[in-house]
């Protein structure tokens, strides 16, 4: 069965800091992995995708993808109130969209 | 970004009667429709995937009659939940994208259904 996991967290991280969120997944097939922001009440928004290996920048945002271990991470650089949100990982693998259950980041000011 | 609208964004029913969601991608159009259902606290479960002009594939134990997906054009996609139940009160989501999903989905803004 394929899997992703991520810490339900709450991750709380003060504000300014590196917030880090990490997800694992099962599938050595898998190909494209998202990172989408939701905030209470409201649909998910695509923050980051990474194919390859490596690490993406984005503003303040960084996908850091390493398919030898199987994990893709989010990093959020100057962390500010606004970020404070549900977290969700998403995979794709045959043909098929996996999502994590997410991880609830907390900002404190 | 592309915009997929979704309507009503609440709707309140009583027991027993039938509700429809509609979706609409406004400036793509959505060879492929996805519609989530999300409890509170979890993460979004795909109920069923939808493309343009043929039958819904639905997944495992999400039954068919009683989440009728429709996905008659290009820009449309509804889903209709047939004699409601309280435990269908539930945030239904669709996404429009491509299949394989090997790019950005984009939501809608998520219909929150509550059945009295």
């Amino acid at each position: 069965q394929k899997e992703v996991e991520q810490n339900s967290g709450p991750l709380s991280v003060p504000e300014g800091a590196i917030a880090s969120l990490n997800c694992t997944y099962s599938d050595r097939g898998s190909q494209s992995f998202f990172w989408y922001r939701q905030y209470s009440g409201k649909s998910p928004e695509l923050i980051m995708f990474i194919y390859s290996n490596g690490d993406k920048e984005d503003g303040r945002f960084t996908a850091q993808l390493n398919k030898a271990s199987q994990y893709v991470s989010l990093l959020i650089r100057d962390s500010q109130p606004s970020d404070s949100a549900t977290y969700l990982c998403a995979v794709t693998a045959h043909y098929q969209l996996i999502w994590g259950a997410g991880t609830k980041l907390i900002i404190k000011p | 970004g592309a915009v997929v609208s979704q309507h009503p964004s609440w709707v309140i029913c009583k027991s027993g009667t039938s509700v429809k969601i509609e979706c609409r991608s406004l400036d793509f159009q959505a060879t492929t429709m996805f519609w989530y259902r999300q409890f509170p606290k979890q993460s979004l479960m795909l109920m069923a995937t939808s493309n343009e002009g043929s039958k819904a594939t639905y997944e495992q134990g999400v039954e068919k009659d009683k989440f009728l997906i429709n996905h008659a054009s290009l820009t449309l996609s509804t889903l209709t939940v047939t004699s409601a139940h309280p435990e269908d009160s539930s945030f239904y989501i669709c996404s429009g994208g491509t299949t394989p999903p090997d790019g950005e989905l984009f939501f809608g803004e998520g219909s929150r259904l509550t059945v009295l």
